[in-house]
């Protein structure tokens, strides 16, 4: 089956501690996204990538980095410079440059720090 | 991007057409009108989206009024697990001059009634 997935889906953590979220899609998407999400809130955009070797920040990147070393493939670490970790964590994608393209998600990570 | 405005909860008897109204009276000409609906802890799922025309598709149909000012997502025969909050998000076309973010809101709330 064709889709986004993200692991683990429930990740507990240290506050102090670098912690990796990984997502993974196999739709031959070329732009990929993080988004967070607080409790009765909207999503908000940390980090998206166009396309390979190519990432750039989003509205809220400050604690966070990423890499894309592969199409398939946008991890998102949240470093200890996050003040505030805690939160549901969705990956996303689209194709790329052309039209209006739909955005597809995965189920979510939800990072708890303590 | 243009915002939205929706009511924030709504309630549908089971087996009933669900309508949900969405005002976005400044939206752009180049700008796409989405929805997307999330079940509880769960990451958003893509519905429909449409620019100007009418749109059907095997889960929704989407109305656009002609002066694009606002739109009707309209669920055939709702389920109970059509409990979810649904966005109605206007953005433009990716390209490489914007991220292609989606701006969620508040959204609906639609509660399915047996």
């Amino acid at each position: 089956d064709g889709g986004i997935t993200q692991s683990p889906k429930y990740l507990f953590r240290k506050e102090g501690q670098n912690v990796t979220l990984s997502c993974e899609q196999n739709l031959n998407h070329d732009a990929m996204y993080w988004y967070r999400q607080d409790p009765g809130q909207g999503l908000r955009l940390i980090y998206y990538s166009q396309i390979v070797n190519d990432f750039q920040k989003g509205d809220i990147a400050e604690g966070y980095s990423v890499s894309r070393e592969k199409k398939e493939s946008f991890p998102l670490t949240v470093t200890s410079a996050q003040k505030n970790p805690t939160a549901f964590y969705l990956c996303a994608s689209s194709h790329g440059l052309a039209g209006g393209r739909e955005q597809y998600f995965g189920p979510g990570t939800r990072l708890t720090v303590t | 991007d243009a915002k939205t405005t929706q009511p924030p909860s709504m309630d549908c008897a089971e087996g009933r057409a669900a309508n949900l109204p969405c005002n976005h009276s400044t939206i752009s000409g180049n700008e796409y009108v989405y929805w997307y609906r999330q079940i509880h802890s769960q990451g958003p799922q893509y519905i429909i989206h449409g620019l100007k025309n009418n749109e059907t598709n095997e889960m929704a149909s989407l109305i656009i009024t002609e002066d694009r000012k606002s739109s009707t997502l309209i669920l055939p025969h709702a389920t109970l697990r059509d409990t979810a909050v649904y966005y109605c998000i206007v953005r433009v076309a990716l390209s490489s001059s914007n991220t292609g973010k989606l701006i969620f809101g508040q959204g609906t709330t639609l509660q399915v009634k047996p």
